[in-house]
């Protein structure tokens, strides 16, 4: 089945640095990716569209200046977290639509990463 | 708008007790819906999915019937295990100008032992 992995699983940073974050399929080509945010307990917030090759789409309220995504292959989307403060800190889930079954729709998730900023 | 909407958690179950998460949406157009389970401290797994009307998606004992006169879309497993212990996410997809997933707010499932 369609894998998507995420690196690091987990990091801890100091408040005011940047942390990259890297959402891989890892056998499909995928044109379009997504990238979350999970608070505890709570659903998930979507907050950028990312399609490669271009520049990625924003949800409202989500500052595109602070989260970066770069979509630069159709493997590989990064969300950099700039100038992170404690309440960056969050679950961050990244997700990839496979470009070949993409009327399908479906998304396939990687398993997340926990960024804690002290 | 589009939206989904789930009971509200936790469900606290014994082992091999009947489960349903009730699930209903609404929707501009012909969604596709989904079940995601999120298991304690990773990401989301598709669980099943069903693209028209009547479609029943099953996987691991768990179905859902896309059912298009009601607008629902319920889990429902009729034994379940400790190892179901998880977050269950009903979700839908619409083309608006571009395919998003909307997640409901998800159900913890607690299946005690």
């Amino acid at each position: 089945g369609a894998v998507v992995s995420q690196h690091p699983s987990w990091v801890i940073c100091k408040s005011g640095t940047s942390v990259k974050i890297e959402c891989r399929s890892l056998d499909f080509q995928a044109t379009t990716m997504f990238w979350y945010r999970q608070f505890p307990k709570q659903s998930l917030m979507l907050m950028a569209t990312s399609n490669e090759g271009s520049k990625a789409t924003y949800e409202q309220g989500v500052e595109k200046d602070k989260f970066l995504i770069n979509h630069a292959s159709l493997t590989l989307s990064t969300l950099t977290v700039t100038s992170a403060h404690p309440e960056d800190s969050s679950f961050y889930i990244c997700s990839a639509r496979d470009r070949i079954s993409g009327i399908s729709n479906t998304q396939y998730f990687g398993p997340g990463t926990r960024l804690t900023v002290l | 708008g589009n939206s989904v909407t789930q009971m509200e958690g936790p469900v606290t179950l014994s082992e091999e007790a009947f489960l349903t998460i009730n699930c209903t949406y609404t929707a501009t157009g012909y969604p596709s819906l989904f079940w995601y389970v999120q298991y304690p401290g990773e990401g989301l797994q598709l669980l099943l999915k069903a693209t028209k009307a009547d479609d029943k998606g099953s996987n691991k004992g768990f179905e859902a019937t896309y059912r298009k006169e009601t607008t629902s879309f319920h889990l429902e497993k009729g034994s379940v295990q400790v190892s179901d212990s998880a977050v269950y996410f009903c979700a839908l997809i619409v083309n608006t100008g571009g395919f998003k997933t909307i997640f409901g707010a998800g159900t913890r499932l607690f299946v005690k032992a």
